[in-house]
C-alpha cells in the first residue's frame, strides 16, 4: 500500500455547500494528481501539479479548485457543490525523475451531493 | 495523441483456469505502459509496467503482461486465477515524450472469477 491519504472516504452533502477533500502523501513526490471517476468506471484526470505552487487543470473540465502551498498536501475545493459533482475523486502522486513514473492512488473520496 | 483501449466491459474465468485481460493502445512512439487493479471502494493499486526491455513483465499477486509493438498490445495474463482476483482492472498509458507524466486509462475491464 502507498503512503497516500484522502479524507473523507465518504462525503453526503447538500446542494450548495463548500468541501474541502484532502489529500496528504509521505512519500515526498512532486506531482500530485486529482482524478473524477464515472459511476462507469472511467477515470478522468481533473487536475494535477509539478510540484509546491504549481497547479494545472486537467483533460476534464470541472468546477472545483486546487491548491499546492506544502509538497505533501494537495486539497481539492468545491465552493458550491451541486448533484452533478456526485462521483468518487482519487488522489495520485508520483515521483520525479523515477523511470517509468508510475501513480500511487490513494483510496478515494466518494462525494455525494443530495 | 496517445489512448488505451480495453475492449472487454467484464471477463469471465472459472477459478484455477488462466486468465487474460485485453489492451491495446495508441501512442506515436515507444510507451510507457501500465496495468491497475481496483477493488470495491478502494483506489488503484499498481500492478506492473513496461518501459524496456523484455517484452514479458512480471508484476504483483503473479499477474504478469506482454509488450508486443506489432499489435500494439500490452494484455495482462495470469496462469491460475484466484476468486480474489476479482476487481476492476486499468490499462494505461503514457508518451515518454511528453513533458508531464500524464497518464491516459483506459475504461476499465471487470474480472469475474467464479469459484
Amino acid at each position: 500500500e502507498a503512503d497516500i491519504y484522502q479524507t473523507p472516504r465518504y462525503l453526503v452533502i447538500g446542494t450548495g455547500k463548500k468541501i474541502t477533500l484532502e489529500c496528504s502523501q509521505t512519500m515526498g513526490h512532486d506531482k500530485m494528481y486529482w482524478y473524477q471517476q464515472d459511476p462507469g468506471m472511467e477515470l478522468h484526470l481533473i487536475h494535477y501539479s509539478y510540484g509546491v505552487n504549481s497547479t494545472e487543470k486537467g483533460d476534464l473540465s470541472s468546477e472545483s479548485t486546487v491548491s499546492r502551498i506544502r509538497t505533501e498536501h494537495f486539497p481539492l475545493t468545491l465552493e458550491s457543490a451541486r448533484p452533478s459533482h456526485t462521483s468518487q475523486y482519487l488522489c495520485a502522486s508520483s515521483e520525479s525523475p523515477r523511470l517509468g513514473y508510475e501513480q500511487y492512488f490513494g483510496p478515494g473520496t466518494r462525494l455525494t451531493v443530495t | 495523441a496517445q489512448s488505451v483501449a480495453q475492449p472487454e466491459d467484464q471477463v469471465n474465468v472459472a477459478e484455477g483456469n488462466p486468465l487474460t485481460v485485453k489492451c491495446t493502445y495508441s501512442v506515436s512512439g515507444n510507451p510507457y505502459l501500465f496495468w491497475y487493479v481496483q477493488y470495491p471502494n478502494r483506489g488503484l493499486q499498481f500492478l506492473l509496467k513496461y518501459i524496456t526491455g523484455d517484452n514479458l513483465v512480471k508484476g504483483s499477486y503473479g499477474f504478469e503482461a506482454e509488450f508486443n509493438k506489432s499489435q500494439t498490445s500490452f494484455h495482462l495474463k495470469k496462469p491460475s486465477a484466484l476468486v480474489s482476483d476479482s476487481a476492476l482492472y486499468f490499462c494505461a498509458v503514457r508518451d515518454p515524450r511528453t513533458g508531464f507524466q500524464k497518464l491516459v486509462f483506459g475504461t476499465g475491464t471487470r474480472l469475474l472469477v467464479s469459484p
